[in-house]
């Protein structure tokens, strides 16, 4: 699936860092999606957007800051992250609540 | 919350042999989806089936909603069909919960 486009593809970054991380869709879904995934396991929901409103929480801790500026775009500002948030971020969009999810190929995040 | 359980966890095939992937799910599901994650992490999705048969090429899914199961079917496979599958539903108000996966190997 690449109709969805994530940058950068790799990050590295230091605890007291700020960074974002960046998805972005033209297909015209109206959802959009984080996760996370660390090595060997599936992936975890972070945050669900439903048109440009944050609709789920999944008790994500605040170091991690979602934003969805328009109905194509979705940001992840990253501040203070620790080495166990090293993982790979992936990003994905539907049509609605439902329907089929169509994902980025992730970022590859490392915090020294 | 819903349970999905894949099976089996680890799969290792000859090339051009035929395999059956399981996934078990605890409760009723609105959408179901199975993904594809290659060796560079990329989630390709293979097939949005939340009942019935589907096919592309050599995949076919098969969904039976009211014995909450879906099977994946890989025939003739390939080094490139290599990685790991996860099967994802999506239940009510839940949004996709992956299963843990399968890991397939498939040796030249």
């Amino acid at each position: 699936d690449t109709e969805v486009t994530q940058t950068p593809k790799h990050l590295v970054m230091g605890m007291t860092n700020k960074k974002s991380l960046k998805c972005e869709q033209h297909m015209g879904h109206r959802a959009m999606y984080w996760y996370k995934q660390k090595a060997k396991k599936p992936p975890e929901l972070m945050f669900v957007y439903s048109y440009e409103k944050l609709s789920i929480n999944e008790s994500v801790p605040s170091r991690f800051s979602p934003e969805c500026p328009n109905s194509s775009l979705l940001n992840l500002h990253l501040h203070a992250l620790q080495p166990e948030d090293s993982a790979l971020y992936l990003c994905a969009s539907s049509q609605g609540a439902g329907q089929p999810q169509h994902f980025g190929d992730g970022t590859r995040l490392s915090i020294l | 919350g819903i349970q999905v359980e894949q099976s089996p966890p680890d799969l290792i095939l000859q090339e051009g042999a035929n395999s059956t992937l399981r996934c078990n799910f605890s409760d009723s599901v609105n959408n179901l989806q199975w993904f594809h994650q290659n060796p560079w992490g990329q989630l390709i999705n293979l097939f949005y089936i939340p009942s019935g048969t589907k096919q592309n090429g050599r995949l076919s899914a098969t969904t039976v909603a009211t014995e909450r199961y879906s099977l994946l079917y890989i025939s003739s496979s390939q080094t490139t069909d290599s990685g790991v599958y996860f099967c994802a539903v999506w239940s009510g108000n839940t949004p996709l919960v992956f299963g843990k996966g399968t890991r397939l190997s498939v040796i030249a």
